[in-house]
């Protein structure tokens, strides 16, 4: 079936760890984005990706890195420099840049 | 940048009623899209809709494109359309609203 699988859907690290999420989709599209989520809030964009190897800063990219090396693969890393990493992480792709939007399952990270 | 704003904040509804959620957004936009946040954190798509009318059993939506709003209908609700309904945006980027938090209550 074709969709967006992100792993693991749950994570615990401890302070001062980098972590990695990952995101693939089989869905053949070309952008790929990365959102998190705090309790009772909405989303905020972290980063994006038009193309394999070009991506875009979003509202909240201080303390994450990303790569696009294949078109399918977008993974996050949240390093140590990110002040409050224990958030909701969601991944999501669309065809271009005003396609339909479609997400992953999420992946929780708490930070002990 | 363009803003979206969501009405009502929060909606408490008992199931069988029907309820109509909206959308404002301060520029013209190249789509938009209304998605359900499920208690699990899973957001699914239920309509990509940058104009005009489309309808999914239950659910439906309206996009007034020229005047800048969207309406989201549900129809004779269900426990399960609990969670929180955001609508998102493109003009240069996809910007979403701040969510609809219904709880349908048996």
């Amino acid at each position: 079936d074709g969709g967006i699988t992100q792993s693991p859907k749950y994570l615990f690290r401890k302070e001062g760890q980098n972590v990695t999420l990952s995101c693939e989709q089989n869905l053949n599209h070309d952008a790929m984005y990365w959102y998190r989520q705090d309790p009772g809030q909405g989303l905020r964009l972290i980063y994006y990706s038009q193309i394999v190897n070009d991506f875009q800063k979003g509202d909240i990219a201080e303390g994450y890195s990303v790569s696009r090396e294949k078109k399918e693969s977008f993974p996050l890393t949240v390093t140590s420099a990110q002040k409050n990493p224990t958030a909701f992480y969601l991944c999501a792709s669309s065809s271009g840049r005003a396609g339909e939007l479609f997400f992953g399952e999420g992946s929780r990270l708490t930070v002990l | 940048g363009i803003q979206v704003e969501q009405s009502p904040p929060d909606l408490i509804l008992q199931e069988g009623a029907n309820s109509t959620l909206r959308c404002n957004f301060s520029d013209s936009v190249n789509n938009l899209q209304w998605f359900h946040q499920n208690p699990w954190g899973q957001l699914i798509n239920l309509f990509y809709i940058p104009s005009g009318t489309k309808q999914n059993g239950r659910l439906s939506a309206t996009t007034v494109a020229t005047e800048r709003y969207s309406l989201l209908y549900i129809s004779s609700s269900q426990t399960t359309d609990s969670g929180v309904y955001f609508c998102a945006v493109t003009r240069e980027k996809l910007v979403f609203g701040k969510g609809t938090k219904l709880t349908v209550n048996p």
